[in-house]
């Protein structure tokens, strides 16, 4: 148990939906990051929040969005969704914007079909 | 891409230490190694992480090379329960001093009966 929750574990969407995933962070932690993993991939960087603004980016396209809110807890959106968004979306909290110690939830299965 | 360097799959007898190899031949002086690993269907795991000198803590050993170029994390007595993958990791810094992860393939670390 890492006190990263993450919901919800499975979702199914049709390609050109949209879909929200959220993820609370351990307590004490102010940073939040997104990772992408396809299947058989290690997970990519999508992007981090600290203290409810956006703190770097990977090299994913605009329609992938996120939020931190007050609580430090987080949502990643995605827009206009692809085949290719198949994938296990991870979070991971920090007690720090360096990441150190990052603890990681058990992530979401999100299929687009 | 990930700046690291790891053979794709290693077998290891239970009960026995487990050493696990990774490059990283172009880090940079205050780049620290992190490793984390992935049971199946679970988020990763944050193992352990060291710049320069050896770290050992109640999961695991890392040795650091004295050029830093590679690393060798340890696990002293493998169990079957340590079957994942795992990941070495070269945590990039930006300006603002934000450390994404940024994984590789790992290697997949098989502990058998």
């Amino acid at each position: 148990e890492t006190g990263v929750t993450q919901s919800p574990t499975h979702l199914i969407k049709t390609r050109g939906q949209q879909v929200t995933l959220r993820c609370s962070s351990q307590s004490g932690h102010n940073t939040v990051s997104w990772y992408q993993q396809a299947l058989g991939q290690g997970p990519q960087f999508i992007f981090q929040y600290y203290r409810e603004e956006e703190n770097g980016r990977g090299n994913f396209p605009p329609r992938f969005s996120g939020l931190q809110f007050p609580n430090y807890s987080s949502e990643l959106n995605v827009d206009a969704l692809e085949l290719d968004d198949s994938a296990l979306y991870l979070c991971a909290s920090s007690p720090n914007r360096r990441n150190t110690e990052a603890f990681f939830g058990q992530g979401t299965r999100l299929t687009v079909v | 891409d990930a700046k690291t360097t790891q053979p794709p799959s290693m077998d290891c007898a239970e009960g026995r230490a487990a050493n696990l190899p990774c490059n990283h031949s172009t880090i940079s002086g205050n780049e620290y190694v992190y490793w984390y690993r992935q049971i199946h269907s679970q988020g990763p795991q944050y193992i352990i992480h060291g710049l320069k000198n050896n770290e050992t803590n109640e999961m695991a050993s890392l040795i650091i090379t004295e050029d830093r170029k590679s690393s060798t994390l340890i696990l002293p007595h493998a169990t079957l329960r340590d079957t994942a993958v795992y990941y070495c990791i070269v945590r990039v810094d930006y300006g603002g001093s934000q450390g994404n992860l940024i994984f590789g393939k790992g290697t997949k670390l098989s502990v058998k009966p």
